[in-house]
């Protein structure tokens, strides 16, 4: 069973801060890794993918990706009240098939 | 607009009624998936089609029974569903042979079953 884990509850962080989001997985085999932004009652919306160790960024997006350790995060700088969301970690085995985690609950608090 | 469309959006049905829902992609994709998302669990995977030909069934009961007919347009037809199948149903399509595949969701149709 491939198993994508993001363990940590609710993530509160005053505007302006950085939000880091943590996300491991158990196929060594995985290709590729996506970080999906949802908001409550819409579908998810990707917003950053990385294929290769290091760190890949985007705007305010960090997303850094350790295949030894298996191992991808997400870092939000500059956070926003319109980042308040769940952050889902998705990752991809080569064959088209996407393992999501349950998702991380961020809340930007002005 | 992700460029994924799904109808309709919004379902209520009984465990005796039938109904199909709709996905179309506009992207050019020739990968299309089903995904159910229940409250407080992970996105599930229900189907894949490549160039509309089906390559994964996830285990998925009988009472789903999904549809491609090309590449652009996926269905999913609902027979005898449960309580427990309410949840949020996903469309998404991805190219299949570039890097990451990324995928890309439609909106949703929220179904509830009575």
């Amino acid at each position: 069973q491939k198993e994508v884990e993001q363990n940590s509850g609710p993530l509160s962080v005053p505007e302006g801060a950085i939000a880091s989001l943590n996300c491991t997985y158990s196929d060594r085999g995985s290709q590729s890794f996506f970080w999906y932004r949802q908001y409550s009652g819409k579908s998810p919306e990707l917003i950053m993918s990385i294929y290769s160790n290091g760190d890949k960024e985007d705007g305010r997006f960090t997303a850094q990706l350790n295949k030894a350790s298996q191992y991808v995060s997400l870092l939000i700088r500059d956070s926003q009240p319109s980042d308040s969301a769940t952050y889902l970690c998705a990752v991809e085995d080569g064959n088209n098939r996407l393992a999501f985690g349950k998702g991380n609950q961020v809340v930007v608090i002005p | 607009e992700t460029g994924v469309t799904q109808t309709p959006r919004h379902l209520v049905m009984g465990m005796t009624n039938k109904k199909s829902l709709k996905c179309e992609q506009h992207l050019g994709h020739n990968a299309m998936y089903w995904y159910k998302q229940s409250a407080k669990k992970p996105l599930e995977l229900m189907f894949v089609y490549n160039f509309k030909e089906q390559t994964e069934n996830n285990s998925v009961p009988s009472r789903f029974s999904p549809e491609c007919p090309n590449s652009s347009h996926l269905f999913l037809h609902l027979h005898t569903l449960q309580p427990e199948d309410s949840a949020l149903y996903l469309c998404a399509s991805s190219p299949i042979y570039k890097q990451g595949k990324t995928q890309y969701f439609g909106p949703g149709t929220r179904l509830l079953v009575l």
